[in-house]
């Protein structure tokens, strides 16, 4: 069964970092992985979708990449903004019509 | 605008009173799932739909129905609600097998069952 960890939990740092939220899965049978965006009091939004056969995906500011055999994803944040503030949650997608959600990062990022 | 509407937002309701949670969804996608968020557990999936009169169990489905009449709505029951149905829930949408296509949220409904 695959099982989702992710660190660290919560986060909270000043305006400008450059920051490494991280995803491990533990059935590196996989045949892609999303990150999600969730704010308080609303649903998620999804951010990267990364392809087994891909190694990185880019969107702005946002850098998500994908290391199936350790079974590991990183998500860079670069120059965090106070915006970008939300809960981010990981979800590798396997042999199954399902994903399975990491319990998230809650990240804070104050002026 | 492209986007997945659930109803009611929120619900405080006592044990043992039907209640049902509607969802629509306007981008003509045929995959729609139902999940459940609590604290320290995450998202569970409790019921999904491949398509119209298609549906499956997730890891939760105890105490749940659901059904898939027309491809847009994708209605969760809770027939007898208890206490511990008190939760998050959210309602999603894809084009295809979630994984493949990126997934599209409601807002989602928070319900406490007294």
């Amino acid at each position: 069964k695959q099982e989702v960890t992710q660190i660290p939990a919560a986060l909270s740092v000043p305006e400008g970092e450059n920051l490494v939220l991280n995803c491990s899965f533990t059935d590196s049978a996989i045949y892609n992985l999303q990150w999600f965006r969730q704010d308080p009091g609303k649903g998620l939004t999804s951010l990267l979708l990364i392809q087994s056969s891909q190694r990185e995906q880019t969107s702005g500011r946002l850098n998500a990449s994908l290391d199936k055999s350790s079974g590991r994803s990183t998500l860079y944040i670069a120059a965090s903004q106070p915006g970008d503030s939300a809960t981010y949650l990981c979800a590798p997608h396997g042999d199954t019509d399902k994903l399975i959600f990491g319990t998230g990062t809650r990240l804070q990022v104050f002026p | 605008e492209a986007q997945v509407t659930q109803n009611p937002r929120y619900l405080i309701t006592v044990t043992g009173k039907k209640l049902t949670v509607t969802c629509s969804q306007n981008m003509n996608h045929e995959y729609m799932s139902w999940y459940r968020q609590d604290p320290g557990l995450g998202l569970r999936q409790i019921y999904y739909s491949m398509n119209v009169e298609v549906t499956d169990k997730g890891d939760v489905p105890e105490g749940y129905k659901v059904s898939r009449k027309e491809k847009r709505n994708f209605p969760l029951i809770l027939e007898s609600p208890s206490p511990n149905q008190t939760s998050l829930y959210f309602c999603a949408s894809s084009l295809s097998t979630p994984g493949w296509q990126p997934q599209h949220f409601g807002d989602g409904t928070r319900l406490s069952i007294l």
